[in-house]
């Protein structure tokens, strides 16, 4: 079984449009992440969410909202998409008490690449 | 505001050989990590750096962290093909886990 996945791997769609990508861990993380790939393959933290707490990386539109059904779950849903929301959308998870000998490992989703025309 | 560089961005090199890419960040952070990149893949992890001075080695590739120079390096030994990929470093900066990362190393190994 994947452990993180991502759903659309594929994304196109119209200026102006809402759409959502769905994220789903089946590692028992306590938090996930969103992160934005440009075309340069520049990787920007979005965001960071556990059962507790959202932080926001304050460059990121209000337009981009992720939103959490339970504890395996994180989607994000953007609003009135632009063509500079054309990107691949990594969704990740850790565990916050580091599991992993401490250290907080991130596991990344396979991707989701957003094309808007 | 935390900035992390990479460099080279690209790097040629030809199987057999030794090479070391370079990441240096703005300000303290307490731990530091790699990952590679596949084309059209996900991000993998290969190592988390701790502590000033740390190594970690997998294989062909070293890992090491000077905190006091906010530098680590990725060296490779003896390059091979399979080698192939982006490295991305990236460097912890607050609480909530959230990584800055370097603009990535894409690394080409030529038979």
């Amino acid at each position: 079984d994947t452990a993180v996945s991502q759903t659309p791997k594929y994304l196109v769609t119209q200026m102006g449009n809402d759409k959502s990508i769905k994220c789903e861990q089946n590692l028992g993380h306590d938090t996930m992440y969103w992160y934005k790939q440009d075309s340069k393959k520049f990787l920007k933290i979005m965001f960071s969410y556990n059962n507790k707490e959202l932080i926001i990386n304050e460059t990121v539109p209000n337009r981009f909202s992720p939103k959490s059904p339970d504890k395996a779950h994180l989607n994000l849903h953007i609003n009135s998409l632009e063509l500079g929301d054309s990107a691949v959308y990594f969704c990740a998870s850790s565990h916050p008490q580091g599991a992993e000998g401490g250290f907080e490992k991130l596991f990344f989703g396979s991707g989701t690449q957003l094309s808007v025309l | 505001e935390l900035k992390v560089e990479q460099n080279p961005l690209f790097l040629s090199m030809q199987e057999g050989k030794n090479y070391t890419i370079y990441c240096n960040y703005s300000t303290t952070s307490d731990r530091l990590y790699w990952y590679r990149q596949d084309p059209g893949k996900s991000l993998e992890s290969l190592f988390v750096l701790l502590s000033n001075g740390a190594v970690k080695q997998e294989g062909r590739l070293m890992a090491s962290l000077d905190t006091k120079a906010r530098l680590s390096t990725l060296h490779i030994t003896a390059a091979v093909h399979d080698l192939s990929a982006t490295y991305f470093c990236a460097v912890r900066y607050n609480a909530g886990n959230m990584l800055t990362f370097g603009g990535g190393t894409r690394l080409m190994v030529k038979p």
